[in-house]
């Protein structure tokens, strides 16, 4: 079985600044790696995912993540912040051969102007 | 395409009441998944299905039923709600590239 910690609940970050939103994941197997966002009141939307290739993939808005496969980690980062990034990120893990993700608990992030 | 439809978007039931969500999808996905969102505790799995016809239990299925009698439609079941039943459910549908959601329905039990 698979298992995804996203440690950071909510993070507050200043508009125009950096941000990483951390994940970490567990499988006894190989995995496939997703973070979606989810605005206020709406679904989740796919940002990016790591299915195979370069271990950095960038996704919509700027964001990009990198696949550490010795840390076991899919951070994700955006070097500059707008208000509308405001809104919740989850991160999602699937083993190969396998549709179905396993989601962390998800991460608020709020822009201070 | 209109992807993962879901109705209602709102919805207040009465201790007791039942009811069905309804999800469509026109992607002819095989996989199709009942999630509940709770504040602070992300996406849980109610039910899911690998194909018409199959189904199958996820982590929080008790007091929820599902059908698959076809690959677009995959409705939940509310048979006798309860306050813990609160939440906003989503559907999804999946191919190997990731899943696409529908946009929620934000059930109230009183």
């Amino acid at each position: 079985a698979q298992s995804v910690t996203q440690l950071d609940s909510q993070v507050p970050v200043f508009e125009e600044a950096p941000v990483e939103l951390r994940c970490n994941y567990s499988s006894s197997v190989s995995v496939y790696l997703f973070w979606y966002v989810q605005y206020p009141n709406q679904g989740l939307q796919l940002l990016l995912k790591y299915l195979s290739g370069s271990t950095l993939v960038k996704g919509i808005n700027g964001f990009e993540a990198e696949f550490n496969k010795s840390q076991t980690s899919f951070h994700l980062r955006k070097p500059s912040v707008h208000i509308s990034d405001t809104a919740e990120y989850f991160c999602a893990v699937r083993a190969l051969g396998n549709e179905k993700l396993t989601f962390g608990t998800g991460t608020r992030l709020t822009i201070i102007p | 395409n209109a992807g993962v439809t879901q109705t209602p978007k709102f919805r207040i039931l009465k201790i007791g009441q039942s009811m069905t969500l309804q999800c469509t999808q026109d992607m002819n996905h095989n996989y199709m998944y009942w999630y509940r969102q709770d504040p602070g505790m992300g996406l849980k799995l109610i039910y899911y299905s690998v194909g018409a016809g199959i189904t199958d239990k996820g982590e929080v299925p008790n007091g929820y039923n599902v059908s698959r009698s076809t690959t677009e439609d995959f409705p939940l079941r509310l048979e006798l709600a309860a306050p813990s039943q609160t939440s906003v459910y989503f559907c999804a549908s999946s191919t190997q590239e990731g899943y696409t959601f529908g946009s929620g329905t934000r059930l109230t039990v009183v």
